[in-house]
């Protein structure tokens, strides 16, 4: 079955300071694969998505993620973190089916 | 594009009680998802329909959750004989297209609490 594990709960980081949140994927084929932003009692927002090709995928907001088959996993990141970015950010992955299959999250919190 | 709408937000009811939340969809999105996510956790899968079919049902619905999506355009969830295990936040999310890696846009969730 699929899953996705997000290893950190929550990450603080410096404004300015570069970011990686990390995502590891199970499933047996190339999966879909996205990242998702929430801020506090909001929906969820795509933030960037890879379906195949390129390992490195652009995202709004200034994010990126890059896609590592041997090693399972599809780590976001970000050059310079603003305060605005303080959020909850959820990895998933999507297989043949329709059904996206969400992480626990990672919630990042900026300081000063 | 109004985006995918759901209402009531916020939900306060006695155990026992039952509820409903409805969802309307992006326009002409033939797909439709309902998650649900508590304090902590990422949205877990309910259930999804096409079309006004539902094809796929979590074994997180039990029998006292039904959803429904008459015509095909906006889905209700009803959950019956609520329980204070109930509470969380209810997510629908539409999508298009015939990819299953389709972009699903998620509404801003009905948030449920069960005293």
């Amino acid at each position: 079955a699929q899953s996705v594990t997000q290893p950190d709960i929550h990450i603080t980081v410096s404004e300015g300071a570069s970011l990686e949140l990390r995502c590891n994927y199970s499933y047996g084929a190339t999966p879909y694969l996205f990242w998702y932003v929430q801020s506090p009692g909001q929906g969820l927002q795509l933030l960037l998505k890879y379906f195949s090709g390129d390992t490195l995928v652009q995202g709004i907001k200034g994010f990126e993620a890059e896609f590592k088959r041997s090693q399972s996993s599809f780590n976001l990141r970000k050059p310079s973190v603003h305060w605005s970015d303080a959020a909850e950010y959820f990895c998933a992955v999507a297989s043949g089916g329709f059904k996206t299959i969400f992480g626990a999250g990672t919630r990042l919190f900026v300081k000063a | 594009d109004t985006g995918v709408s759901q209402d009531p937000r916020h939900k306060i009811t006695k155990r026992g009680q039952n509820v409903t939340f409805r969802c309307d969809p992006i326009s002409e999105h033939n797909r439709l998802y309902w998650y649900r996510q508590t304090l902590g956790q990422g949205p877990e899968f309910l259930t999804y329909f096409q079309n006004e079919a539902q094809l796929e049902k979590s074994r997180l619905l039990s029998d006292r959750f039904s959803a429904e999506r008459p015509k095909g355009s906006f889905s209700t969830l009803e959950i019956q004989r609520t329980e204070q295990g109930d509470s969380a936040m209810y997510l629908c999310a539409s999508s298009s297209g015939m990819a299953p890696g389709n972009t699903i846009y998620f509404g801003e969730g009905s948030w449920l609490t069960v005293v």
